[in-house]
């Protein structure tokens, strides 16, 4: 089982709104991984957390707030986007995240557009 | 720094035709290459990796890539197209050294007509 799951599918929001995204996966995977994804374009990694710890943030602005409750979950909190916000937000999980051999398995994202 | 070169935004093939979607990376060591496939509004999806090894790395859906070390390449191929393969194809890799995320090509359309 490669199942990485994500909620909503869908998500329409405000400039002044708070929302959540919400990553989940039980294959016991010790790396989650936030990204960006613009149409037609590659995924741009926002945030990884290693071990229920953030080891990487790729200067990503502070309206993106990530956390990890568990080993098992990963939210990004919203506030205050832009509407050059609005993408398609990836969440990835590996197994092992110091091995080069390690595959990240894709959810199937959430649609986020700001209005 | 790493890189991947994926050179055609989009590739068509009839359908039942063998297929090429062509990737080049660059990397410092020893390098870790992916193939993710992405359908219309979906996430990635894993194809295959090269770690070490054979060249010819068998895959998801009957796709194979070939890793070239001399060519920096690792072409993904398929002895015959379905109409259904039509989708967004995405080449990643890892060096051994230096930056450890993936760091992703631009992506290739691929169009497969019936």
């Amino acid at each position: 089982d490669t199942e990485v799951t994500q909620t909503p599918k869908h998500l329409v929001m405000g400039m002044t709104n708070k929302k959540s995204l919400k990553c989940e996966q039980h294959m016991g995977h010790r790396a989650m991984y936030w990204y960006k994804q613009k149409a037609k374009k590659p995924p741009e990694l926002m945030f990884v957390y290693s071990y229920e710890k953030l080891s990487i943030n790729e200067s990503v602005p502070s309206r993106f707030s990530p956390e990890c409750p568990n080993s098992s979950l990963l939210n990004l909190h919203l506030h205050a986007l832009q509407p050059e916000d609005s993408a398609l937000y990836l969440c990835a999980s590996s197994q092992e995240p110091g091995l080069n051999t390690d595959t990240q398995y894709f959810g199937p994202g959430t649609r986020l557009t700001v209005l | 720094a790493q890189s991947v070169a994926q050179p055609e935004d989009q590739v068509n093939v009839a359908e039942g035709n063998p297929l090429t979607v062509k990737c080049t990376y660059s990397v410092s060591g020893n390098p870790y290459l992916f193939w993710y496939v992405q359908y219309p509004n979906r996430g990635l999806q894993f194809l295959l990796k090269y770690i070490t090894g054979d060249n010819l790395v068998k895959g998801s859906y009957g796709f194979e890539a070939e890793f070239n070390k001399s060519q920096t390449s690792f072409h993904l191929k398929k002895p015959s197209a379905l109409v259904s393969d039509s989708a967004l194809y995405f080449c990643a890799v890892r060096g051994d050294t230096g930056r450890r995320a993936l760091t992703f090509g631009s992506g290739t359309r691929l169009q497969v007509q019936p």
